[in-house]
Parts: C-alpha cells; sequence; structure tokens
C-alpha cells in the first residue's frame, strides 16, 4: 500500500512570497490532515478534511493560510505572503477513521 | 490545555537499556496514541490505547493508561540504536477526529 505522498520535500523562499504544497493521502482515507511543526515541538492541527468538506480549521491563520481538498482526495496548503515565522514543517496525515492517522514525510520550508 | 506534556524532554541511554517516557494531561479522553518521528522524517504510528484501557503492548512497546492521573507511559524493553528519535503523545478527546500532540520526548541510544 503507497503511503502519504507530499511534494516538494524542501522549499526555500523570501518573506513576502508565496508557496503551496501538495498531499496526496492514502487510497480510501476520507480524512486528510494538514500540521505545522516548528523545529522542536510537536505536530500543530492546521486544518482537517472529511472528504472534500472542511471539519476543522480553527487553527489556520486565513489571512495567509488558505487549503483546498478537490474531489475529496489531493489537497493543496497555500501560504501568501509567507513570514518569516512560517519557517516550519508541514505534515499531511490521512485517516481512514479518524483515529489513527498515517503521515507524509513533509515539506521542509525556509523563508527568508 | 488539550495538549499532553511528555516528560522527560530528553533522554539519553546505553543501547540494551530501557527507555520510559511519560505523557500527562488534563483533559478527557477518548483514546491516547503515541508516534514515533525519526529525524527529518513524518511521525510512525505506534500504539493507541482506549480510555477504558490500563495496558497494551506491541513488541518491545509497553503503553499504560492511568485516567485517574491523567498520565500515560510509554516503555521501550532493550533498547536499540534504531529507536534514536522522538516520540509524542496525541490525544483524542470525545466527539473528536483529530489528535493534539504534545511536544515530544527526545530519545537518544547510544551504542
Amino acid at each position: 500500500e503507497a503511503g502519504v505522498a507530499q511534494s516538494p520535500r524542501y522549499k526555500i523562499i523570501e518573506k513576502r512570497q508565496s508557496v503551496a504544497f501538495w498531499c496526496n493521502p492514502i487510497s480510501g482515507h476520507a480524512t486528510l490532515y494538514w500540521y505545522q511543526q516548528i523545529l522542536g515541538q510537536g505536530p500543530k492541527l492546521l486544518i482537517q478534511f472529511q472528504n472534500n468538506g472542511v471539519v476543522d480549521d480553527s487553527q489556520l491563520p486565513k489571512d495567509r493560510f488558505s487549503a483546498e481538498r478537490l474531489k475529496g482526495v489531493d489537497s493543496t496548503l497555500k501560504i501568501q505572503p509567507a513570514k518569516l515565522e512560517d519557517s516550519a514543517v508541514y505534515l499531511c496525515a490521512s485517516s481512514p477513521t479518524g483515529e489513527t492517522q498515517y503521515f507524509g514525510p513533509g515539506t521542509r520550508l525556509l523563508v527568508l | 490545555s488539550q495538549q499532553g506534556e511528555e516528560d522527560p524532554q530528553a533522554l539519553s541511554i546505553q543501547e540494551g537499556e530501557n527507555a520510559t517516557m511519560n505523557c500527562s494531561y488534563k483533559t478527557s479522553i477518548n483514546n491516547l496514541q503515541w508516534y514515533r518521528q525519526n529525524s527529518g522524517r513524518g511521525l510512525v504510528h505506534l500504539i493507541l490505547i482506549r480510555s477504558n484501557e490500563r495496558e497494551k503492548h506491541s513488541g518491545r512497546l509497553r503503553v499504560t493508561l492511568d485516567t485517574s492521573k491523567k498520565s500515560s507511559s510509554l516503555l521501550i524493553t532493550a533498547s536499540r540504536a534504531a529507536d534514536t528519535a522522538s516520540y509524542f503523545c496525541a490525544l483524542s478527546t470525545q466527539g473528536a477526529q483529530k489528535l493534539v500532540f504534545g511536544q515530544g520526548t527526545r530519545l537518544t541510544i547510544n551504542p
């Protein structure tokens, strides 16, 4: 079974630029999550999708972050414009039941 | 806060020794999960223990849960160099299909 795929793996941008991350969850997993993990900390949930609907986006900075999950499969997370404090690893996870989560390798973002 | 707090923040032991990590929390939970993260990688699910369970085993892993004390522990027996990683507890609260992660314990196994 293929795991959760993410791209790119690394991204370096300058502040005020925009960036997008892509996630392909495990086939058949209805729930998809985006997390932000700052160095030395645990993952923080940004947004949760159930199929293509948003379940929880309470911690998503909506003035600069946006996410979508078209057709209930792939998802993209966008930051526009980026700030220095957005430097982090962005993790995508999926789950068939909403319990155990399966994580992708993450995208490491550095904002200069 | 719904976040679990792991203790210790960092642990360094010799290969072959046992490693114990603890997680304390303040809210009521549906289940508690432990995940491992190797440097530069995504998280890997290790074990899930439900609120009505007290102990679970998986290979060299043993997890306990004490809901009266709102705490859990993860024991790794006969540690190996490959166990070097960060370990996170994650809380699932009633009615929510999401996890709240703690800050993690950084475990180093010295050969």
